[in-house]
């Protein structure tokens, strides 16, 4: 079975703090994601990755960076956290090719006081 | 731009009530229509994948149907462990990341 794995469930930071969010895929997958999830939003895509050190901006990429250092790992980064950042974060993978299915780690639940 | 548009926002069955949940879009080259469950506090889980109008999946209770404009999920006979909320999604045009709809939280009630 596809494992995506965040690193937090829960998170509470403060205004202005720096926030790393962490997720971890053991599939060997190309493409990594980072949404946001806010109710009646839907899901929104921050940033996405699909391969090491490469990056793309997704729709809603301001006051967020991200990181893949390692094929498996790709972290998202809030530079300066806000309360507008207050949300559920959700990382998903997937393979490269036809049936490129995204599979979806169990979301970080962040709340920016 | 391409959309995705699902309807209702929320449902309440009764436990044996069959029903139907929409989701139309539109995006320039269907490269392919996703259906996600998602339980409340918990990422979303796949169910199925649709890639051409006519084709059908079939998985326990739920049938997915697809047309050139959007998608239905047909839901059996449901049980109140089928309320979740689902997501339908399609392939965006720059190829590797997809466009979600809002979702459609399903209510079973025994």
């Amino acid at each position: 079975d596809v494992k995506v794995t965040q690193s937090s469930r829960y998170l509470v930071k403060r205004t202005g703090e720096k926030v790393f969010l962490e997720c971890v895929q053991d599939m060997d997958h190309e493409n990594m994601f980072w949404y946001r999830q806010d109710p009646g939003l839907g899901l929104r895509l921050i940033y996405f990755s699909y391969d090491v050190k490469m990056k793309e901006k997704g729709d809603i990429p301001e006051g967020y960076s991200v990181s893949r250092e390692k094929k498996e790992r790709f972290s998202l980064i809030l530079e300066s956290a806000s309360t507008n950042q207050t949300s559920m974060y959700l990382c998903a993978s997937s393979p490269t090719g036809p049936k490129n299915i995204q599979y979806f780690g169990a979301g970080t639940r962040l709340s920016v006081l | 731009e391409d959309q995705v548009t699902q309807s209702p926002e929320a449902l309440r069955l009764q436990e044996g009530e069959s029903s139907s949940l929409n989701c139309s879009y539109t995006v320039s080259g269907l490269r392919g229509l996703f259906w996600y469950r998602q339980d409340p506090g918990k990422g979303p889980e796949f169910l199925f994948t649709l890639y051409s109008a006519g084709e059908e999946k079939e998985k326990e209770r739920l049938k997915a149907t697809l047309t050139k404009k959007e998608s239905f999920l047909h839901i059996t006979a449901p049980k109140p462990e089928d309320s979740a909320t689902y997501l339908c999604a399609v392939h965006h045009r720059r190829g590797n990341d997809m466009r979600f709809g809002a979702g459609t939280r399903l209510t079973v009630k025994p």
